[in-house]
C-alpha cells in the first residue's frame, strides 16, 4: 500500500488568495491525481498528474486556476488560485498502488474560502 | 461516460443488523471496482477492491461482491456497529489505470 500525507490538513482563506496544497507519498507512483469533494457532493476528478509532462484536466478545470506541479515521483502541488467562496471543499490527491489497482488516499485537505 | 448510482442515498439501522448497500454503474468495461468509506470530513479509506475477473472479495465482516455484466456491486455489511456509521462510496475504474468514478455514496448510520 501507499501512505499519502497532505498539507496542509486545513486553511481558511481569503477571497481572491491563492492556496498551494501538498502531496506526499512513500513511494515512487507513475500517476497521481487530484480530486474535489464539494460539501454534501461525492468526489471529482480534477487532473491527473504525470511526472515530468503536463496535467490532463478535466472538463471544468483549468490549468489558470488550478496549476498542478509535478517534479518527481513522490510529489505534488495543487493551488487553487483567486479563490472563492465556491472553491471551499475538500481537496484530495490519489495514487495508483504500484500494480496499477487499487488506489489510495490521502487524508484530504479541507479549505473555506470567506 | 461512466455513471455511478448508489441506493440507498442514506440507511439508518439499530446496531446487529445485517445490511446491503448498492452500487450501479453504466460502462461494464471495468478493470476493477473499489469500495471506500469516508469519516465526516475526511479522507477516503479503501475497504475491498475486486478486480473484474472476480465475484466477490471479503474482508471481516464486509463482502462485496460484483456483476460486471449487468453493472451492479454490493456491499454487505454482517453484524452492524456504531462504528460502521460513516459515507460508503463505491468507485469502479476504467481499463488503462484510468481515475476512479465516484457515486454520490450512501450514509450509513448505526444506533447502538
Amino acid at each position: 500500500s501507499a501512505v499519502i500525507s497532505q498539507k496542509p490538513s486545513r486553511d481558511i482563506c481569503q477571497r481572491g488568495t491563492s492556496l498551494t496544497i501538498q502531496c506526499q507519498v512513500d513511494s515512487q507512483v507513475t500517476m497521481m491525481f487530484w480530486y474535489r469533494q464539494q460539501p454534501g457532493q461525492s468526489l471529482t476528478l480534477i487532473a491527473t498528474a504525470n511526472q515530468g509532462s503536463e496535467a490532463t484536466y478535466e472538463s471544468g478545470f483549468v490549468i489558470d486556476k488550478f496549476p498542478i506541479s509535478r517534479p518527481n515521483l513522490t510529489f505534488s502541488t495543487l493551488t487553487v488560485s483567486n479563490m472563492s467562496p465556491e472553491d471551499s471543499s475538500i481537496y484530495l490527491c490519489s495514487v495508483s498502488g504500484p500494480l496499477g489497482y487499487e488506489q489510495y488516499f490521502g487524508p484530504g485537505t479541507r479549505l473555506t474560502v470567506t | 461516460k461512466q455513471e455511478v448510482t448508489q441506493i440507498p442515498a442514506a440507511l439508518s439501522v439499530p446496531e446487529g443488523e445485517n445490511l446491503v448497500l448498492n452500487c450501479s454503474f453504466t460502462d461494464s468495461a471495468i478493470y476493477n471496482l473499489q469500495w471506500f468509506r469516508q469519516d465526516p470530513g475526511k479522507g477516503l479509506t479503501s475497504l475491498l477492491l475486486i478486480q473484474s475477473s472476480q465475484r466477490e472479495q471479503t474482508s471481516g465482516r464486509l463482502n462485496a461482491s460484483l456483476d460486471k455484466s449487468s453493472g451492479r456491486s454490493t456491499l454487505y455489511i454482517a453484524a452492524s456497529q456504531p462504528g460502521d456509521s460513516a459515507t460508503y462510496l463505491c468507485a469502479p475504474q476504467g481499463i488503462g489505470n484510468t481515475p476512479l468514478v465516484f457515486g454520490k455514496g450512501t450514509r450509513l448510520s448505526v444506533i447502538a
